[in-house]
């Protein structure tokens, strides 16, 4: 259980352009999902926070017209890199918490997306 | 705000013998504490968590934790490594009142055959 998948695992892009993420829960419901950019050799960092049917929460420093999340349903949140730059390339991982008391206050990773922007 | 620490950057260890993986953690609230592993290109796996209860936390492939509060500590260890625990481990904290985690540094764990 608890298997978040993302789409796609690697996407090479013209500077300009734009590229979707995609990010699923497989096999539960998830209240909340979160938008995190690892650079090489470090931690993670947290862009975005969302929730189903309401607006995301960015953090400091991330511009939400460049980074756009969408959280249509409880399984499925997109994040759209518009106008892609040489320097928004980067690894890009969700996670997705269920509301179930099993899995309560548990993130749960997506395998990732590559990005290179040309 | 909360903060982590994990102790050390890179950790060679030989295969079977032990390992310990060290996570100092900050906060002026109570906290849930979790051991995530990133195998190269790839996303977290979810090793082990504490949120209450037993200050010993077994998980996954062996691991386990022990959360001190007095030393805001929460160290991850196994008894015998494989080579396949070769890996990047991330300790990360959360307010248990909140949902944000905050991750530490990480720690490159290589094992030598």
């Amino acid at each position: 259980g608890a298997v978040v998948s993302q789409h796609p695992s690697r996407v090479i892009c013209k500077s300009g352009t734009s590229v979707k993420i995609e990010c699923r829960s497989l096999d539960f419901q998830a209240t909340t999902m979160f938008w995190y950019r690892q650079f090489p050799k470090k931690s993670l960092m947290l862009m975005a926070t969302s929730n189903e049917g309401s607006k995301a929460t960015y953090e400091q420093g991330v511009e939400k017209d460049k980074f756009l999340i969408n959280h249509a349903s409880l399984t499925l949140s997109t994040l759209t890199v518009t106008s892609a730059h040489p320097e928004d390339s980067s690894f890009y991982i969700c996670s997705a918490e269920a509301g179930t008391s099993v899995d309560l206050n548990t993130q749960y990773f997506g395998p990732g997306t590559r990005l290179t922007v040309l | 705000a909360q903060s982590v620490t994990q102790l050390d950057s890179q950790v060679p260890v030989f295969e079977e013998a032990p390992v310990e993986l060290r996570c100092n953690y900050s906060s002026s609230v109570s906290v849930y504490l979790f051991w995530y592993v990133q195998y190269p290109n790839q996303g977290l796996q979810l090793l082990l968590k504490y949120l209450s209860g037993s200050t010993l936390v077994k998980g996954i492939n062996g691991f386990e934790a022990e959360f001190n509060k007095s030393q805001t500590s929460f160290h991850l260890r196994k008894p015998s490594v494989h080579i396949s625990d070769t890996a990047e481990y991330f300790c990360a904290v959360r307010k248990a009142a909140g949902n944000k985690l905050t991750f530490g540094g990480g720690t490159r764990v290589l094992v030598k055959p």
